[in-house]
C-alpha cells in the first residue's frame, strides 16, 4: 500500500529551526520526484520544494536560502530542514509525490499526498 | 505563472451541473491538474494533463481546456462533492496553484 506519513511539526519560536520528515511506503523515494507543499491556516496551497530522482532540488522564492530538502534512501524518507523560521511559515506541511513524464517534469502533478504535519511559528 | 480561479465560491443544488474556471497568466499547453480538498483532509488528485481522469475518480468529473483557459465540470453535483477545488500548473517553476473555489450545497 502506498502511504506517506509526515512527522516533525510543532510550535517553534521565530528564528528557530525545525526538521520535517516524510516516511514513504509502497515506492522508493530515490526513484521518484518528492515534494513539499504547505497550506497556511484558512489559505490556499503553496508549493515549497522538490527533489528529483537524480538529486536536483528546486525551491519557492519564499523559502530559498532558508529551507533545504533531502532524502535518506536507506530509510526511504524525504526531509525538509527549515531554518530562520518566520511567522508566515506557519502552515500545514504536506509531503507529496510529483508525477512526471519520462524525461521531463513539465506537466507534472501531485499524487499521492500525506496527511500533513502542522508547523506553528510563534513566540 | 499565475492561476486565477472563478468563482471563488458557489452554492449549487444537488444534481446541478457545476463549472469552475482556471485561467493562466500565460499559455501552459495542457500542463494543468485539478485537486479536491475536503475540510481537515489532504488534497486529492482529480484530473491531470488538463483532461485525464485519475483512476478511481467518479466520471461525473471532467476537465477540459488548453493554453490559458481551463474548466473543471461536475456533471451532476453530489453531497460528497462539498470541498474546495484547486488547479495547479507545472509548465515552469515555480509550481503554482489557483486560489481555490469553495463549493457548498444549497
Amino acid at each position: 500500500e502506498v502511504q506517506l506519513v509526515e512527522t516533525g511539526g510543532g510550535l517553534i519560536q521565530p528564528g528557530g529551526s525545525l526538521r520535517l520528515s516524510c516516511a514513504v511506503s509502497g515506492f522508493t523515494v530515490n526513484s521518484n520526484y518528492m515534494s513539499w507543499v504547505r497550506q497556511a491556516p484558512g489559505r490556499g496551497l503553496e508549493w515549497v520544494s522538490v527533489i528529483y530522482s537524480g538529486g536536483s532540488t528546486y525551491y519557492a522564492d519564499s523559502v530559498k536560502g532558508r529551507f533545504s530538502i533531502s532524502r535518506d534512501n536507506s530509510k526511504n524518507t524525504v526531509d525538509l530542514q527549515m531554518n530562520s523560521l518566520r511567522a508566515e511559515d506557519t502552515a500545514m506541511y504536506y509531503c507529496a509525490r510529483l508525477n512526471c513524464y519520462p524525461g521531463s517534469c513539465q506537466g507534472g502533478w501531485f499524487d499521492p499526498w500525506g496527511q500533513g504535519t502542522l508547523v506553528t511559528v510563534s513566540s | 505563472i499565475q492561476l486565477t480561479q472563478s468563482p471563488s465560491s458557489l452554492s449549487p443544488s444537488v444534481g446541478d451541473r457545476v463549472t469552475i474556471t482556471c485561467r493562466a497568466s500565460q499559455g501552459i499547453s495542457s500542463f494543468l491538474a485539478w485537486y479536491q480538498q475536503k475540510p481537515g483532509k489532504a488534497p486529492k488528485l482529480l484530473i491531470y494533463a488538463a483532461s485525464t481522469l485519475q483512476s478511481g475518480v467518479p466520471s461525473r468529473f471532467r476537465g477540459s481546456g488548453s493554453g490559458t483557459d481551463f474548466t473543471l465540470t461536475i456533471s451532476s453535483l453530489q453531497p460528497e462533492d462539498v470541498a474546495t477545488y484547486y488547479c495547479q500548473q507545472l509548465n515552469s517553476y515555480p509550481i503554482t496553484f489557483g486560489q481555490g473555489t469553495r463549493l457548498e450545497i444549497k
